[in-house]
């Protein structure tokens, strides 16, 4: 069974970045894709990116480009998603999903990390 | 993008009750439809891929319909513990769109 690690919450100053971490187990990391999704307070589900593991090759929302960066460490089974430049509209909980070979649906997902930014 | 558009935002509904949720394509997306349920504080959860294939585990009341632009997703009695939002995503392009949820609460 494929299980989803995330780090812990982090709090920001506006300006700065944050590097949040995705761990799997228990599956072939390098056969699944990775994306990233985020919600903010009270706020809908927000699709980021996505990252190949067996290669590295990313795509990421237009909202988004020039802001993220996608990585992946295939020692640890571990996926990174890097955000700058934040600003206050980026206070939210961040998930990362499996996306199901199969069936092109994120069916496994990681626990969540609260990002706050706040001066 | 592909912007998916669900209706309604919420609805109030009563234990036992058939409920239905639509999502609208901006374009055709053949059936690449994923529903997702998401109870507070909590990760959502896959419930229904391709349209209306059923995800493992997941409850046969549940249902989805629908190709192309225009797909339903319906509860067919409505129990205490799906009372959550429910939201639509496309998977027809690399860049995925979620529609903007729909609220199931209690009336």
């Amino acid at each position: 069974q494929v299980h989803l690690v995330q780090s812990g919450a982090e709090v920001r100053k506006p300006g700065a970045s944050v590097k949040v971490s995705c761990q799997a187990s228990g599956n072939s990391f390098t056969s699944d894709y990775m994306h990233w999704v985020r919600q903010a307070p009270g706020q809908g589900l927000e699709w980021m990116g996505i990252i190949n593991p067996s290669g590295g090759s990313t795509r990421y929302a237009q909202k988004f480009q020039g802001r993220v960066t996608m990585t992946m460490d295939t020692s640890t089974s571990t996926v990174y998603m890097e955000l700058g430049s934040l600003r206050s509209e980026d206070t939210a909980v961040y998930y990362c999903a499996r996306d199901h070979d199969t069936f092109d649906a994120f069916d496994i997902w990681g626990q969540g990390t609260m990002v706050t930014v706040s001066s | 993008d592909i912007q998916m558009t669900q209706s309604p935002s919420s609805l109030s509904a009563s234990v036992g009750d058939r409920v239905t949720i639509t999502c609208r394509a901006s374009q055709s997306i053949r059936s690449y439809l994923n529903w997702y349920q998401q109870k507070p504080e909590k990760a959502p959860k896959l419930l229904i891929y391709a349209a209306s294939s059923l995800q493992s585990g997941v409850p046969s009341r549940f249902s989805g319909s629908g190709s192309g632009t225009d797909f339903t997703l319906t509860i067919s009695s409505l129990q205490p513990e799906d009372f959550a939002t429910y939201y639509c995503q496309q998977s027809y392009s690399t860049l995925r769109t979620f529609g903007q949820g729909t609220k199931v609460d209690i009336k």
